[in-house]
Parts: C-alpha cells; structure tokens; sequence
C-alpha cells in the first residue's frame, strides 16, 4: 500500500527567509505523480506545485520548487523569500497512474510565517 | 471564473437527519471526487465519479451515497448522519482521465450532534 509521510508536524520562519518541508512516500509503482497543496485558514486545498516521477528534472513555480529524488522516495518543498501569506497547512500527495486517481494524502505540516 | 463549488460551507445537524451536500463545477471536468479531511488523517476519498452514471467507493463510503446525474454536480447525501461523520468535506475535480491535477471546493465543515 502506498503511504505519505510529513515528519515535520509544524515549522516557523521568519518573513524572507527560505524554507524546506520535507515529504517521504513509500510505493512499489514507477509511474505517479506527487503534489504539494496548501490550505490557509479559510480551508480551501490550493495545488501548489506537481512533479511527474518519470521526470527528472525538479518543478519549480516562482518561489517554490521541489526536490525530488526518486530511489530516496522523497519529495521535499522549499519556499524561499517566504512571505506572511505563506502561513498554512501544506500537504504532500501522492498519486498512481492507475483507474480512480486517488491521491494518498501526508498528515501535513503546519507552517507559520512570522513577521 | 473556474471553480468548484460547494454548498453549504457550513452546517451543525443532529443524528439521522438526511442531509446533501452539493458540489458543482463548471469546467467541464469528467472527474470528481468527495474527500474527508480529519485532524492528523489528511484527506482520505469518500467516493468519485469518472463520469455521468459513474460512480465508484473509495477509501471511506460507509454512511454515504453519491450521485453523478449531470457532469457539472455531485452531491454527497448522508442518509443517516452519525457523530463519527463529523469533519471537514471537499469535493474535488480533474479535467479527464489522465489529467493529474484535481481542482479543490471550499470544503464544507459538517457537525453532527
């Protein structure tokens, strides 16, 4: 079965300065796809970035690019210039390529951002 | 604007009284799917829907039904809510099969006493 694990239940910052969150995931599958969402404190889940497995070349979407390593099975985020709007739940996702697409969800990591 | 959307947001009920939950899309989006969010759980799928007429269970279906009538809505209709069915819902959706990106609703906090 494939799981999601976020060790870092919660993180603070201070504004500007640069961030990782870390993500490890466990799966015998060499086709998926992993995510990244957001979820500030009006709830809505945000997609914040996503990385195809069978590229090797790490996403990036302005201040926020990934690492990912593929054999490690890890997936980290890092924010940089992090800004007060940055404060939110970040989850880690994963997805296969299989019929129903289900993401399988981390716990999540609480991060603020103090000014 | 492209959205999901869900209605209501919020709603405190008591044990067995039936309650719907809608969620609507206008992208034209073939894929849905209804998620529950609980404290240190993360999401874990409720039911989806890969198109009209087309439902399957997820992780977590027992205590809810789904429709998938219209390609833009799916409701999620809890016949007979109980306590443990307290949390915070999200019904989520994604272009086509193979499409990777699911689009996320508000979410939808639902108590029940």
């Amino acid at each position: 079965a494939q799981t999601v694990t976020q060790s870092q239940p919660e993180m603070s910052v201070q504004e500007a300065e640069t961030v990782t969150l870390s993500c490890t995931y466990d799966t015998s599958e060499s086709n998926y796809y992993l995510f990244w969402y957001k979820q500030p404190p009006s709830r809505q889940m945000i997609l914040v970035i996503r990385q195809e497995a069978y590229k090797q070349q790490n996403a990036t979407e302005n201040r926020f690019s990934v690492n990912f390593q593929k054999a490690a099975k890890s997936f980290s985020l890092k924010i940089s210039d992090s800004q007060l709007g940055d404060t939110a739940m970040y989850f880690c996702a994963f997805m296969k390529h299989s019929l129903n697409y289900q993401l399988i969800w981390g716990a999540g990591t609480k991060l603020i951002i103090k000014p | 604007e492209a959205q999901v959307t869900q209605n209501p947001r919020y709603l405190i009920t008591v044990t067995g009284k039936k309650l719907t939950v809608t969620c609507s899309q206008n992208m034209n989006h073939e894929y849905m799917s209804w998620y529950r969010q609980d404290p240190g759980l993360g999401l874990r799928q409720i039911y989806y829907s890969m198109n009209v007429e087309v439902t399957d269970k997820g992780d977590v279906p027992e205590g809810y039904k789904v429709s998938r009538k219209e390609k833009r809505n799916f409701p999620l209709i809890l016949e007979s809510p109980s306590p443990n069915q307290t949390s915070l819902y999200f019904c989520a959706s994604s272009l086509e099969l193979g499409t990777d990106t699911q689009y996320f609703g508000p979410g939808t906090r639902l108590t029940v006493l």
